[in-house]
């Protein structure tokens, strides 16, 4: 089975660009968790969705940052305009049942702006 | 606040000897604990987990020691292997789950 699969798995842009960050879900799992790792903070969550509905969005650093689950099985992060202390690694992760379990990592988006 | 203090932030372990990282907790509604491994350029795996009604548990070389009244978990790691080298995780979940910083564990050959 296909884990957690995310595009683009390097991204360097430059201040004020849009960046989407994209994730698809293991087949099955319901809930869908973005996290951000850097050295100083270790692994912050983000937003975290269920059964498609944003449950928790109270990590989002601010308004430049939105995240939605259009479907089931994908959803987006998007940073607009990027600075660069958003230079970070990404990752989205996914579990099923009501509440997280184990959870499923993808790879993670490295995203460097200049 | 940080929810989940873990330390050391990195340790160097000789082969064979006990690897030892330590995670405390503030938050009395969470009820699950896990323990995620992280390799270079991957994504964090669970590695084991616990639940506040077990002191302990244990998976081959690896072991979660729980104190429930002292709001401390940590884990052991014995017989320490140079393929143990990498970033260890403790968490711990009410409705999420929130991970500690990290320790950068290397364990020398």
């Amino acid at each position: 089975d296909a884990g957690v699969i995310q595009s683009p798995r390097h991204e360097v842009t430059e201040m004020g660009q849009e960046v989407t960050l994209r994730c698809k879900l293991i087949s099955g799992h319901n809930s869908l968790f973005w996290y951000r790792q850097t050295m100083m903070r270790g692994l912050e969550l983000l937003i975290y969705f269920n059964n498609n509905v944003p449950i928790d969005d109270s990590g989002m650093p601010e308004d430049r940052f939105s995240a939605k689950m259009p479907n089931a099985s994908f959803s987006t992060l998007k940073i607009q305009p990027s600075e660069p202390r958003d230079s970070a690694v990404y990752f989205c992760a996914s579990s099923s049942g009501g509440r997280p379990g184990e959870l499923f990592f993808g790879e993670g988006s490295r995203l460097t702006v200049l | 606040q940080q929810q989940v203090k873990q330390s050391p932030q990195s340790l160097i372990v000789q082969k064979g000897g006990i690897s030892i990282i330590n995670c405390a907790y503030e938050n009395t509604a969470f009820d699950y604990f896990p323990w995620y491994q992280q390799f270079p350029g991957k994504g964090p795996a669970l590695l084991i987990a616990i639940r506040p009604d077990v002191s302990e548990k244990k998976e081959g070389r690896f072991t979660i020691s729980f104190n429930k009244s002292a709001k401390q978990f940590s884990l052991h790691i014995m017989d320490s292997q140079p393929g143990d080298s990498a970033t260890y995780f403790c968490a711990a979940r009410d409705d999420k789950i929130i991970f500690g910083k990290g320790t950068r564990l290397h364990i020398l050959p």
